[in-house]
């Protein structure tokens, strides 16, 4: 089925740092929604974004709907141990389905 | 705890086989979404539900159906089970003209 690409896979980070992961398409989206899932576990909306440049912000995390509509941003700040998991986006392209698109998923690695 | 609710939330059973995941949705939502998380992968979308009748549909192979009853509790059937259908079956719920949805538990199905 069809997914987003997100970037990085994957990232190991020293506890304290900044971590920055982005979701892109070659296709134009509505609504962007932020997801942490820890296994075996479902996935927890963060942040929902609802317009293209929007910067949306939920305690340490800050997530962005890029201006061209074909990707979004997911930064971090000041990482902490229980920040590890995996982090999903998902775009929804018709309104009307409410059919998401997730992305492959960023997993965190948090050193302490 | 997002208040949607997946049961059971192990199942082990054999190829041929069929089984049956249920799921509530949150208090007042009339949407539901069945999405399928094979390991260390994405969650693939495979049908969506708004108040009893079909709204979407995914990547749902025939031998799966899932229907939304008056209650607005889901149910997906899986049939002619095979090896490959192992995987972490994710219930989703949202209301109204919100487009975010929430995640339930999941049921992680193996197939021998």
């Amino acid at each position: 089925g069809q997914q987003l690409n997100q970037s990085p896979q994957s990232m190991f980070i020293q506890e304290g740092e900044d971590v920055s992961m982005n979701c892109t398409s070659s296709s134009i989206f509505n609504t962007w929604l932020w997801y942490k899932q820890d296994p075996g576990e479902g996935p927890v909306l963060l942040i929902a974004l609802y317009k293209a440049g929007e910067l949306t912000s939920n305690g340490r995390l800050t997530a962005q709907f890029g201006i061209t509509r074909k990707d979004s941003f997911l930064n971090i700040s000041a990482s902490i141990p229980s920040d590890v998991g995996i982090y999903f986006c998902a775009g929804l392209k018709d309104a009307g389905t409410y059919k998401y698109i997730f992305g492959t998923g960023t997993r965190l690695k948090v050193l302490a | 705890d997002s208040g949607v609710t997946q049961t059971p939330k192990h199942l082990i059973t054999a190829t041929g086989q069929r089984v049956t995941l249920r799921c509530s949705p949150r208090s007042g939502d009339l949407s539901v979404y069945w999405y399928q998380q094979s390991l260390d992968q994405g969650l693939q979308f495979l049908i969506q539900y708004y108040n009893g009748e079909e709204r979407a549909k995914g990547n749902i192979l025939e031998r799966f159906s899932a229907q939304q009853f008056p209650d607005l509790h889901s149910e997906l059937n899986l049939s002619s089970l095979e090896l490959g259908d192992s995987a972490l079956y994710f219930c989703a719920s949202s209301g109204g003209g919100i487009h975010e949805q929430f995640f339930g538990p999941g049921t992680r199905l193996t197939v021998l």
